[in-house]
Formats: structure tokens, sequence, C-alpha cells
């Protein structure tokens, strides 16, 4: 079985700008997170969708959404980035609904923003 | 605001050594996993852990769930090179909806 794919692995942006980020989960995943992982904050909660519906969210703010497709692939929009987004974004799937089972990790987008 | 406390934040050690980290909380969780994560990859999981008491091994990887259900811990035994890593402890606390991440031990062997 695949596992989570990100795309694209690396991003530079400047300030100001928007940015999309994609997420392919494991096949017949159905629920997908995102985390921002910075040195100094660690792994941050950002949201987690299952079947299309955003069924928790973290305490960032409204630049930072998403979204979720009927074929379970999910995208990350940050817009109007500021320096401080800079960051690796982790996306993570897992097979069931139950909100103990495992998170399923990709291996990130490094958003580099200047 | 921090809801787990993992210690040590780094570790420094002979190749061959066993390490132990850990994972404490001043609430109460249904679940512990513990990951490790190379440079420039995703955490990837090393155990998961549902009752309290329990004790998992997963090769020279050996986790338990405190008995309290506000710790966890983690041993390695005979560290090897690519050991090398930060390895994260992850818990669901008891009637929350998503998972807690430690800040993560980083270890680093000297050959």
């Amino acid at each position: 079985k695949a596992g989570v794919t990100q795309t694209p692995r690396y991003l530079i942006k400047t300030r100001g700008q928007q940015v999309t980020l994609s997420c392919s989960p494991i096949s017949g995943h159905r629920s997908v997170s995102w985390y921002q992982q910075t040195p100094g904050q660690g792994l941050q909660f950002l949201f987690e969708y299952f079947s299309e519906t955003q069924r928790n969210k973290g305490n960032f703010p409204g630049r930072f959404s998403g979204r979720q497709f009927s074929n379970s692939r999910s995208e990350m929009n940050v817009s109007t980035l500021e320096l401080g987004d800079s960051a690796l974004y982790l996306c993570a799937s897992k097979g069931t609904s139950s909100y103990n089972s495992p998170l399923h990790f990709g291996n990130g987008t490094r958003l580099t923003v200047t | 605001g921090q809801q787990l406390n993992q210690s040590p934040q780094s570790m420094f050690i002979q190749e061959g050594e066993d390490v132990s980290m850990n994972c404490t909380s001043s609430s109460i969780f249904n679940t512990w996993l513990w990951y490790k994560q190379d440079p420039g990859e995703g955490p990837v999981l090393l155990i998961a852990l549902y009752k309290a008491g329990e004790l998992t091994s997963n090769g020279r990887l050996t986790a338990q769930f405190g008995i309290t259900r506000k710790d966890s811990f983690l041993n390695i035994s005979a560290s090897i090179p690519s050991d090398v890593g930060i390895y994260f402890c992850a818990g669901l606390i008891q009637g929350a909806q998503k998972l807690v991440f430690g800040q993560g031990t980083r270890l680093t062997i000297n050959p």
C-alpha cells in the first residue's frame, strides 16, 4: 500500500502570497489531519477532515483553511502568508473514524516564506 | 497550554547503550503512541498503547502505558546508529477528540 503522499515537497513564497498544499491519504483512509511543525512549537494541530467534513480545528487564524474531496484527497490553503508561516506542514491519515486511531504521516511540505 | 511533558529534550549516548525517555501529564489518557522522525521525513509510528499497564515491544523498542494513565515511557535497548532521530510521544486525553504531541526527544549516538 502506498503511504501518505504530499506535494510539493518544497515551496518558497513571499509575504502576502497564498499557497495550496496537497495530500493524498493511504488508500481507504477517510480521515486526513494537517499539522504544522516548527522547531519552537513542535507539532501543532491545524484541522481534521473526515468524509469531506471538517471535524476538528486547531487554534490557527482563518488564513489557514482546508478541504477534502470525495476521493479523500485533501488540500490546505494559507492566504496572506507571513514570515512566521515558514514551517514543515505534515498531513496524516488514519483508517478509522476513531479518535484514538494512530495517524500515518506523509513526509511533509517544507514552506519557506521570504 | 502544554498538556504533555516529554523528557529528556535531547540525549547524547554511545552506540550500544540503552535509552529511556518518557512523557507525563496531569491529564488522564486513553491512548499513547510513540513516533520517530528522521531528518526530512514525517514521523513514523513505532508503538501504540491502549490499556493502562500495557507493555508492548517492537524489536529493540519497548513502551509502556503507565498504570495511572498519566504517563508513558519508551526504552531502546542496545542502540545503533540508525536509532538517531527525534522521538515523539502522542496521546489522546480522555474525552478529547484529537491527539496531543510531546515536544520530542532528540537522540544523538556517538559511534
